[in-house]
């Protein structure tokens, strides 16, 4: 009955690796996001995608890719990851672009 | 925060009322909201507040939005210690709905039984 999940909760990887991240909404919303969280917990919008065009891209580098096969996902591929990567990822939906956002869990990355 | 800005922490003992306050700069933002992030877990979208309200009551949770002062409030009555967590605002920033969220940086609400 998830209403926005990821997968996964946690991701542990090397410096220099490529990882993905994946996220589904089944409340039937248009548009779905990519948050991150740094260690003092300050949120910062990534990405936004509604019915899988891209609507913001908040200036983040391009070894972040978002990529949205239907309006029910929103995956996040990062390359080359870096020390700083380390954070948690939210993905969140809202039924549109000017309604409340529904979170996720969250995505708790760690790199080595 | 990015222009949103809270205060960092609050403490108060169970049974008495929590006020968290928040200040924003965008005028045109349509939706105030409050989310609640317990430990570990995700965002919970608590409450929002319409701009064109300036109340909005929700069993235990008032929300006050004074838009001359760009001030928005959450009041907690009779906390409880299941209400420790940290209590982000946020506005719906720019006027072509872009969705984009803008966060205040937390505060963390601490209930001593």
């Amino acid at each position: 009955d998830t209403a926005v999940s990821q997968t996964p909760k946690y991701l542990v990887t090397q410096m220099g690796n490529d990882k993905s991240i994946k996220c589904e909404q089944n409340l039937g919303h248009d548009t779905m996001y990519w948050y991150k969280q740094d260690s003092k917990k300050f949120l910062k919008i990534m990405f936004s995608y509604n019915n899988k065009e891209l609507i913001i891209n908040e200036t983040v580098p391009n070894r972040f890719s978002p990529k949205s096969p239907d309006k029910a996902h929103l995956n996040l591929h990062i390359n080359s990851l870096e020390l700083g990567d380390s954070a948690v990822y939210f993905c969140a939906s809202s039924e549109s672009s000017n309604q409340p956002q529904h979170f996720g869990d969250g995505t708790r990355l760690s790199i080595l | 925060g990015e222009d949103v800005e809270q205060s960092l922490f609050l403490s108060v003992r169970e049974g008495d009322s929590s006020v968290i306050n928040c200040t924003y700069t965008d005028s045109s933002s349509t939706y105030l909201y409050w989310y609640k992030q317990e430990p570990g877990a995700g965002l919970q979208l608590l409450t929002y507040i319409f701009s064109n309200m300036d109340m909005k009551q929700d069993q235990r949770l008032t929300v006050l939005l004074n838009k001359k002062d760009k001030h928005l409030s959450l009041r907690i009555a009779d906390t409880q210690t299941g209400d420790s967590a940290i209590y982000f605002c946020a506005e719906s920033r720019g006027s072509s709905n872009t969705g984009k969220l803008i966060f205040g940086q937390g505060t963390t609400l601490q209930v001593k039984p």
